[in-house]
């Protein structure tokens, strides 16, 4: 079936620093493609998606772009900040009969120090 | 607008015993979806309320069933609750079957079994 694999955290960054969180994907067909971010205690947040090969998502600074070559759509971020802290999960929307779902990766735990 | 939802927060059961768990889907959105989310994993799909009709399912048994009501909102019931279901159960809510609709997440339901 489809599935979503993320590089394994914690990935600890100095305040300012380039981020870069893996992902790559195995789907049949050509999924939509999402990350989430989910802050402490909270529940998950669209951060940006991407519906088609080539396609850049974007937002508050983060960017990830569909690759179909490569089946990967890696987040980064020129500059991190320490509100940036918080988990972060690549996921793709898979179809069913009639309906269509969100499969995610495991999650990636990011934590940015002062 | 009002967000997504659930309540309660937090609950603690014991082996055997049932759970009802309830989300209120964001206004004028009419498909409910459940999510489970262990301990450091990424959420796994439960099903999918469409208009009051669950139409689509995943890799869980029959003993978790759901509504959704005439307003949208909806319930997950656990019948017969075992250790493994400890997690952290989310709802999300979106206009339509397609996911490339943006589906908003509520806060979650920390269950916990003993």
């Amino acid at each position: 079936g489809n599935s979503v694999t993320q590089m394994e955290g914690p990935v600890t960054l100095s305040e300012e620093a380039f981020l870069t969180i893996n992902c790559t994907y195995t789907a049949t067909g050509y999924p939509s493609l999402f990350w989430y971010v989910q802050y402490p205690g909270e529940g998950l947040q669209l951060l940006l998606k991407a519906t088609k090969a080539d396609d850049k998502g974007s937002n508050k600074g983060f960017e990830a772009t569909y690759r179909k070559e490569t089946t990967s759509f890696h987040l980064e971020k020129g500059s991190v900040q320490v509100s940036d802290s918080a988990v972060y999960f690549c996921a793709l929307s898979d179809q069913g009969t009639g309906f269509q779902k969100l499969v995610f990766g495991t999650g990636t735990r990011l934590l940015v120090s002062p | 607008e009002t967000g997504v939802t659930q309540s309660p927060t937090h609950l603690i059961k014991t082996r055997g015993q049932q759970v009802t768990l309830r989300c209120s889907s964001q206004s004028g959105h009419n498909t409910v979806s459940w999510y489970q989310q262990a301990l450091g994993q990424g959420p796994q799909f439960i099903f999918q309320y469409y208009r009051e009709e669950e139409n689509g399912r995943g890799n869980f048994p029959p003993r978790f069933s759901g509504l959704q009501f005439p307003n949208y909102s909806s319930e997950l019931n656990v019948n017969a609750l075992e250790l493994d279901d400890s997690a952290l159960y989310l709802c999300a809510s979106r206009f339509g079957r397609e996911t490339y609709n943006e589906q908003f997440f509520g806060p979650g339901t920390r269950l916990t079994v003993l």
